[in-house]
């Protein structure tokens, strides 16, 4: 079965960065993408980018850093220049994507990244 | 990219029917058949429900469908049970190449 097991709560200080890993399982890593989405307490989901598991294309804004190491079936996400506003969950989703779909199928557990002096 | 527009709460009784509104841009929505629908209990990742405007994953119950008409996706749920009661998020791919989020709709079955 398709599995997403991320990595742990995290504790930062603002201006530092964090790296969350999201390790696959259950299926063929490269011929996904993996989708980076977060959710503020309280709040909304946000879409924050994807890669390409295939080829390591991106697309993402702003401070966020994607990349795949397929020989573990592991993606990672680094956001940079933590502020309060950046505490979330932090979900890393199995991206389906081809000519005729576009969509985040299995989810990761999320990752509670806290933004704290 | 703006947030997908949908209605803050929805509710209905148990056995009833509720449709749950996105409305998006040509730049979305309206621009490509790449809807997708989320459900999301508290303190839980989101399931995927809907894709592709319409179509549904395997396991998910048939009372869920998905339809679009131009800038608008659409989430009905039919037979509305208990365990209906969640949040409802719609996705679109955009003309950045990137996906954007409604803001998410609180379904609540009297």
């Amino acid at each position: 079965q398709v599995q997403l097991v991320q990595s742990g709560a995290e504790v930062k200080k603002p201006g530092a960065s964090v790296k969350v890993s999201c390790k696959a399982s259950g299926y063929t890593f490269t011929s996904y993408g993996i989708s980076w989405v977060r959710q503020a307490p309280g709040q909304g989901l946000e879409w924050m980018g994807w890669i390409s598991a295939y080829n390591g294309n991106t697309n993402y804004e702003g401070r966020v850093t994607m990349t795949t190491d397929t020989s573990t079936s592991t993606a990672y996400m680094e956001l940079r220049s933590l502020s309060s506003d950046d505490t979330a969950v932090y979900y890393c989703a199995r991206l389906v994507a081809h000519s005729s779909s576009w969509y985040p199928d299995y989810w990761g557990q999320g990752t509670l990244v806290t933004v704290s002096s | 990219q703006s947030a997908l527009t949908q209605p803050a709460s929805v509710s209905g009784s148990p056995g009833q029917s509720i449709t749950i509104s996105c409305t998006g841009t040509s730049s979305d929505v309206g621009g490509y058949n790449y809807v997708s629908w989320y459900q999301q209990h508290p303190g839980k990742a989101p399931k995927l429900m809907i894709y592709d405007v319409s179509n549904r994953p395997s396991g998910v119950s048939n009372r869920f469908s998905g339809s679009k008409s131009g800038n608008t996706a659409s989430l009905t749920i039919s037979g509305l049970q208990a365990e209906d009661e969640a949040d409802y998020y719609c996705s679109s791919y955009t003309s950045s190449s990137l996906g954007v989020f409604g803001g998410g709709t609180k379904l609540t079955v009297l």
